[in-house]
Order: C-alpha cells, then structure tokens, then sequence
C-alpha cells in the first residue's frame, strides 16, 4: 500500500531558527516528490518538487532532500520567520493511477517571536 | 507559475439543498482535475479525479450520486454537493494537473458550512 509518513506531527520553533522536517514514503512507481505549505485555510502552495534523479532543491530559505534508496525526504527551513506558520505536506507522485498524489499527515510548524 | 481559482471560496447552506462549487485553471489548460476534501487538522483526501469530456473516476467510499463532477472544458470542472448534510462541511480543494510540467496546482480552497 502507498503511504506517506511525516515527522514530527508539530513543532514549535523560535523565529531566526533552523528546523528540519522528515518525510518517509512506501509509493511505488514513484515518480516525483513534492513538498507544500498550507496555510490555515487555504489550498497547498507548492514549495519544491524533485524527481528520482534529484537529491535537493531550494526555494529560498526551504531545501529539500531526497534519498530514493532509502525513501526519505527532509525540508529544512532556514532562518525561520513568523509567516513560515503553516502545515507542511510531503507528496509523493505516482507514475501509475493517473499521477495520483499520496499525501503524508503534514507537520504543523509555529514560528514563535 | 499556474493559477487555479475555486469560487465560491465560502458557502453556507442549508441541509437538504445543493451546492455547486466550481474550478478554474487561469492560465493553462488541465485535462486533469481532481477534488480533495479535507476535514480540520488532517491532510487532504482524493475524491475523484476528473478529466475532461469524460467520467469522474471516484475514490472508493465517495457517494457518486451525491458529489457531481463536471469537466466541461479544459480549463473548468465542477463538484455539486446535492442534498447536503451537515457532515458534509468540509474544505474542498481542487488541483489542477499540467501534464507538461507534471505538476499539480491547488485552487485556495472552498469552505462548506451546511447547517
């Protein structure tokens, strides 16, 4: 079965630090790897998106990482800021079922000042 | 990037009446729609995917009678919710699938409030 886990389920950071957030998948044929933020309320905003062949990928102050071997991904925000409050979705993308999204639980993050 | 606009972005209704919330890709044409629901704290659940000039494909579990989906165009689909209930307040997102760039767009969401 494809499944998505994330950790932690929350977290709480003080504004200017650093945070990492991990992702563990079982999806097969994997195709493509998305992280997004979400906000209270609103539709998933992607982040970053890497394939097989890719092992990291920035957006600013969001890197993520990707081992295929292993099935894992982390997105690490850097410098953190009040706004980065938000939930962060991990998703995996299949190449069978008509690219269907498996997505992980989310972590929600509060950047305290 | 890609816009996918969602209207209304918030709706009362009463139980027993329908709704229709529909989704919109702005700038590119999506043969390949598909309508998530997602309930407070938890992560988005796929209920159909939609293409166009054809069939919904539902998730199991998802009431086909219940939440219509229509994929007119390239470029709009839309989900009725008929004769709400209130366990069908929800948060309904649309996504929007650009084949070229294997991508996926998220419309900002509709908020269903059935009282």
């Amino acid at each position: 079965k494809n499944q998505v886990e994330q950790s932690p389920q929350s977290l709480i950071i003080l504004e200017g630090k650093n945070c990492t957030l991990q992702c563990n998948y079982t999806v097969s044929p994997f195709s493509n790897l998305r992280w997004y933020k979400q906000d209270t309320g609103r539709g998933p905003v992607s982040l970053t998106i890497m394939t097989f062949s890719e092992n990291t990928k920035s957006n600013g102050r969001y890197t993520a990482t990707l081992d295929a071997d292993t099935k894992q991904s982390s997105l690490h925000i850097t410098a953190s800021q009040l706004s980065d409050s938000a939930s962060y979705i991990c998703v995996v993308s299949t190449k069978a079922a008509g690219n269907k999204l498996t997505f992980g639980g989310g972590t929600r993050v509060l950047v305290k000042p | 990037g890609a816009v996918v606009s969602q209207h209304p972005s918030r709706v009362i209704c009463k139980s027993g009446t329908s709704v229709k919330i529909e989704c919109r890709s702005l700038d590119f044409q999506a043969t390949t729609m598909f309508w998530y629901r997602q309930f407070p704290k938890q992560s988005l659940m796929l209920m159909a995917t939609s293409n166009e000039g054809s069939k919904a494909t539902y998730e199991q579990g998802v009431e086909k009678d219940k939440f219509l989906i229509n994929h007119a165009s390239l470029t709009l689909s839309t989900l009725t919710v008929t004769s709400a209930h209130p366990e069908d307040s929800s948060f309904y997102i649309c996504s929007a699938y650009q084949g070229s760039h294997y991508e996926q767009y998220f419309g900002p969401g509709t908020r269903l409030t059935v009282t």
